[in-house]
């Protein structure tokens, strides 16, 4: 079965800064998909980033980045230049091609101004 | 990014009544959609998967019975709590997405059962 974990269950920052959020997994598969969602107070699951594993490109999304270490099983996120509307809980996601999600417990990050 | 639209965003609702959760892909069809329930400051727990003219599939422990899913169409399931109680009270959320890879979600529903 596989498992994802978020070991930092809160996570703040200054405003404009830079925060890497952790996450890893265990899986016994080759090819499957990570994501990173975000939920804001308003409770909406917002994708931020996702990642092929068989890419070894890391993906980029604007501000967001990840650090995928296949062999490490291990995905974090970079938050770089933090803005207030970041604030929310970010979830690490697993899937393999056609199964159910896997999430993490999850991180919340508090931007300070 | 693909959208999911859900109905009610919120209900309150008698201890005893039943209440029918709607989850429509607007933008695309799904054959598979999914159904999570989150407490608060917690992540989701997945309920069920919903299958486009076939019987759901319920997680472990989730009573098939007193979650009833319905999923008529290639773009809309439906959730029905039957006969619910204040532990029924939570967040629903319903997911659905394109090919097999990326699930994009719905705005959720509150339910609150007095």
């Amino acid at each position: 079965a596989q498992t994802v974990t978020q070991s930092q269950p809160e996570m703040s920052v200054q405003e404009a800064e830079t925060v890497t959020l952790s996450c890893t997994y265990d899986t016994s598969e080759n090819n499957y998909y990570l994501f990173w969602y975000k939920q804001p107070p308003s409770r909406q699951m917002i994708l931020v980033i996702r990642q092929e594993a068989y890419k070894q490109q890391n993906a980029t999304e604007n501000r967001f980045s990840v650090n995928f270490q296949k062999a490490a099983k291990s995905f974090s996120l970079k938050i770089s230049d933090s803005q207030l509307g970041d604030t929310a809980m970010y979830f690490c996601a697993f899937r393999t091609s056609g199964s159910r999600l896997t999430f993490g417990e999850g991180t919340q990050l508090t931007v300070n101004p | 990014g693909a959208v999911v639209s859900q109905h009610p965003s919120w209900v309150i609702c008698k201890s005893g009544t039943s209440v029918k959760i709607e989850c429509r892909s607007l933008d695309f069809q799904a054959t598979t959609m999914f159904w999570y329930r989150q407490f608060p400051k917690q992540s989701l727990m997945l309920m069920a998967t919903s299958n486009e003219g076939s019987k759901a599939t319920y997680e472990q422990g989730v009573e098939k019975d007193k979650f009833l899913i319905n999923h008529a169409s290639l773009t809309l399931s439906t959730l029905t709590v039957t006969s619910a109680h204040p532990e029924d009270s939570s967040f629903y959320i319903c997911s659905g997405g394109l090919g097999q890879e990326t699930q994009y979600f719905g705005p959720g529903t509150r339910l609150l059962v007095l």
